[in-house]
Formats: C-alpha cells, sequence, structure tokens
C-alpha cells in the first residue's frame, strides 16, 4: 500500500541553524513528491514539489530532491529562521491518485 | 484569484445538532477534496470530487457524514447527528484536474467544535 514515514516531531533549532527532516514513502507508480507546509492557524500550503527521479524541488531556502533509489524526499534548509516555525508535511501522490500525507513535523525556531 | 473559499470559519455546535460546512474551489479547478485534522489522527481526507462526481469516499468515517457537489464551484459536507468526537478542523482544497503533479490548493479550514 502507499504510505508515509516522516521524522518525528517538535524539532527545535536555533535561529541560523541547518535542518534536515526526513522523510521516506512507499507508492504505487512513480510518484509525485511534495512537501507543504501549515503556519499556526492557516491552511497547507505548497512549499516545494519534485516530478522525476533527481530533480530537486526549491523554494523560500528549502531543498529536497527526488531519490527514487532510497525512496525518500528529505527536506533541508542551510539556515532557519524564526518565521519558519512551523508544520511540515511530506506527500508523495501517485499518477490518478490522492495525495497521501505524513503525519507532520512540528518545528519550532527559537531566535 | 480569491483561493479556496471555506465558511464558516469557526462552527461551536451541540451534540446532535446538524453542521454544515461550504467551500467554494478556485475557479477552473475540476476535483475537490475534503480533509479533517486533528491531534490524534493527524490529516485524513474524507472524500473527494472529479467533475462533482464523488471518486473515493472511502475516507468518511460514518453515515453521519454526507459529501456534496451540486456544481462546480460548491460543495457541502454535513454531519447529522453531530458528536463530540466530530471536533476537528476541516480543510477543502482544491486542483486543476487529478494529474499527479499538480498541486492542490488548499482553503483557510473551519474549526468545528462540538459541545
Amino acid at each position: 500500500g502507499n504510505s508515509v514515514t516522516q521524522m518525528e516531531g517538535p524539532v527545535t533549532l536555533s535561529e541560523e541553524a541547518f535542518l534536515t527532516i526526513n522523510c521516506t514513502y512507499t507508492a504505487t507508480g512513480y510518484p509525485s513528491l511534495f512537501w507543504y507546509v501549515q503556519y499556526p492557524g492557516e491552511g497547507l500550503q505548497l512549499l516545494l514539489k519534485a516530478t522525476k527521479a533527481d530533480d530537486k524541488g526549491s523554494n523560500k531556502g528549502f531543498e529536497a530532491t527526488y531519490r527514487k533509489e532510497t525512496t525518500s524526499f528529505h527536506l533541508e534548509k542551510g539556515s532557519v529562521q524564526v518565521s519558519d516555525s512551523a508544520v511540515y508535511f511530506c506527500a508523495p501522490q501517485p499518477p490518478g491518485g490522492k495525495l497521501i500525507f505524513g503525519q507532520g513535523t512540528e518545528l519550532s525556531v527559537k531566535p | 484569484d480569491a483561493g479556496v473559499i471555506q465558511s464558516p470559519r469557526h462552527e461551536v455546535t451541540e451534540m446532535g445538532q446538524e453542521v454544515t460546512l461550504r467551500c467554494k474551489p478556485i475557479s477552473g479547478h475540476n476535483s475537490l477534496f475534503w480533509y479533517r485534522q486533528t491531534m490524534m489522527r493527524g490529516l485524513e481526507l474524507l472524500i473527494y470530487f472529479n467533475n462533482n462526481v464523488p471518486i473515493d469516499d472511502s475516507g468518511m468515517p460514518e453515515d453521519r457524514f454526507s459529501a456534496k457537489m451540486p456544481n462546480a464551484s460548491f460543495s457541502t459536507l454535513k454531519i447529522q447527528p453531530s458528536e463530540p468526537r466530530d471536533s476537528a478542523v476541516y480543510f477543502c482544497a482544491s486542483k486543476p484536474g487529478l494529474a499527479g503533479d499538480n498541486e492542490q490548493f488548499f482553503g483557510p479550514g473551519t474549526r468545528l467544535t462540538v459541545l
């Protein structure tokens, strides 16, 4: 079946620290891969995506690379800011199917 | 574009009452999704539509829940009768078709509290 495993939170970092949130998945076919972010009190919004192997999605300093051989899509940022505090969701989407959301990883960045 | 619109933003009701949540998808998007988010269960897909037709309702928890999409610009999620365990944030999302690389756009959510 389809599933996603994300690094458990909460993750607490100091400003300017390096961030990695691990994500591995199992999905039928050749999924597209997404990271969504949810800021406090808001709905989810797309952070970045990758649609084929070795593609790198990037946005707002965040990056993730589609690794087909390890079925992973780890999220990274070189220097986090307080404004990055949010919940991050990894979500593969099989062709013609629905998004499969992970449980979410809460990130808290302290000044 | 106004984005996905949901109403009401907050709803407080008593156990046993009927609750109707509303969603207006982004114009031109023909796929619509209803999700529920709780601390215990995370984000769950309840049902989704394509071209106003329900495609998969396997996530609807029980018969008390029903969803309709009478036209391309409106959908409702109804709970009758409501129970305290239905308390959650309900999100509606839309996307332009079911292609795998299309982004889903989420509404701001409706926070439901059932007393």
